[in-house]
């Protein structure tokens, strides 16, 4: 079945560490998102690709960065300018076709700063 | 600017009553809106949404939505919930061409046996 991975599950980031999480998805999708999630605060866009070899930042972009070098693949890096990274991080996808709204999302990266 | 509120951060209902979640948004224009859930610890799933037509739109699990405009909301219901309904449920608009999606912050439910 198509959908979207994320890995690892769990990770865990020393201070001053930069720490990459990864985001694959076999769904054919041209656009890619991540989200930053915060309990009480909903979904907030960190970057969104809409297709290979571009990327736009979010509302929350500073203190990470992204790549998107091929269509299945968008890692997000958490840099050490990142002040406070502890967070749930969700990647999303979307068919540019014929669902405009039709977003996929991965299972989920649960970040804590040790 | 677009916003969109989620009065409640968490009801608690019992198992078998009927269950309202209040979504409130602010948008200029007509609004595409949607219902998500979310398990814990998981990614998110889309109940329902709303683009054009009719204003009652029925979900998956049971659930449907209602949109008002005079009151700029779009609220979701169930009839009688199950314990497997006990989750995160949260509202979004979509909004400008790029089909960006904004989030309420949220409504955790609560099922009591």
């Amino acid at each position: 079945d198509g959908g979207i991975t994320q890995s690892p599950k769990y990770l865990f980031r020393k201070e001053g560490q930069n720490v990459t999480l990864s985001c694959e998805q076999n769904l054919n999708h041209d656009a890619m998102y991540w989200y930053r999630q915060d309990p009480g605060q909903g979904l907030r866009l960190i970057y969104y690709s809409q297709i290979v070899n571009d990327f736009q930042k979010g509302d929350i972009a500073e203190g990470y960065s992204v790549s998107r070098e091929k269509k299945e693949s968008f890692p997000l890096t958490v840099t050490s300018a990142q002040k406070n990274p502890t967070a749930f991080y969700l990647c999303a996808s979307r068919d540019r076709g014929r669902s405009s709204y039709g977003y996929t999302f991965g299972s989920g990266t649960r970040l804590t700063v040790v | 600017a677009q916003s969109v509120t989620q009065p409640d951060i968490h009801i608690t209902v019992s198992e078998g009553a009927s269950l309202e979640l209040r979504c409130n948004y602010s948008y200029g224009a007509t609004p595409y809106l949607f219902w998500y859930v979310q398990s814990p610890g998981q990614g998110l799933q889309l109940l329902l949404k709303y683009f054009s037509g009719d204003t009652l739109v029925q979900g998956i699990k049971g659930f449907e939505a209602e949109f008002k405009r005079s009151q700029s909301s779009f609220n979701l219901r169930k009839p009688s919930v199950h314990w497997s309904d006990a989750a995160e449920y949260f509202c979004a608009v979509g909004v400008d061409s790029n089909y960006q999606l904004i989030w309420g912050a949220g409504t955790k439910l609560i099922i009591k046996p």
